[in-house]
């Protein structure tokens, strides 16, 4: 199957710093790119829709202004996470598709905000 | 609003058993449905796509099977090995186009040897 890279696969950092998420599809372009959020014990909840070349379309409750995509290429789409609370540490995981193929996902990102 | 659910939550049986893991979800009006291995921290593993035209899928000791009028799809593991353990997520995708993935809670499954 194809190849979803997601770096880094862990990040530690202090309130109020920001960190950037890199999501790249190795050996197939990506129009489509999703980002999701994984805590404990729970399903992924879909944070936001990021197609290349346009702005990243959002879900409810997700603040576009703290969780910032940008997907500049059709194989690369990053996430940073501005001004960091602990709150938000969590497992961010990554998903890239061509119109017609299976959903591949990234390693995803432990991030630990202390 | 689609919803899928995953049932049992978890499940834990002896090595070289044969075992089901069921997923509903709610709006029958799907594209296709996914099944993926998660491990500990780990990213998503597909293991089977069902389009929605089709029954099932098999892919060695897997075995998915789909009946989208009822919203129901299985997935049958046969001969479990310890290193089948882990978290099994379902996933349906409401059309081709740029449509994300709803995810069901998962299914911990525990292979003990």
């Amino acid at each position: 199957g194809a190849v979803v890279s997601q770096h880094p696969s862990r990040v530690i950092c202090k309130s109020g710093t920001s960190v950037k998420i890199e999501c790249r599809s190795l050996d197939f372009q990506a129009t489509t790119m999703f980002w999701y959020r994984q805590f404990p014990k729970q399903s992924l909840m879909l944070m936001a829709t990021s197609n290349e070349g346009s702005k990243a379309t959002y879900e409810q409750g997700v603040e576009k202004d703290k969780f910032l995509i940008n997907h500049a290429s059709l194989t690369l789409s990053t996430l940073t996470v501005t001004s960091a609370h602990p709150e938000d540490s969590s497992f961010y995981i990554c998903s890239a598709r061509d119109q017609n193929t299976e959903a591949f996902f990234g390693q995803g990102t432990r991030l630990t905000v202390v | 609003k689609q919803e899928v659910t995953q049932i049992p939550a978890a499940l834990s049986v002896p090595e070289g058993e044969n075992l089901v893991l069921n997923c509903s979800f709610t709006d029958s009006a799907i594209y296709n449905l996914q099944w993926f291995r998660q491990d500990p921290g780990k990213g998503l593993t597909s293991l089977l796509l069902i389009q929605s035209s089709q029954r099932e899928q098999t892919s060695g000791r897997l075995n998915a099977s789909l009946d989208k009028s009822s919203g129901r799809s299985t997935l049958y593991i046969a001969a479990s090995q310890p290193g089948d353990s882990a978290t099994y997520l379902c996933a349906v995708r409401r059309n081709s186009g740029n449509t994300p993935l709803v995810f069901g809670k998962g299914t911990r499954l525990s292979v003990i040897a």
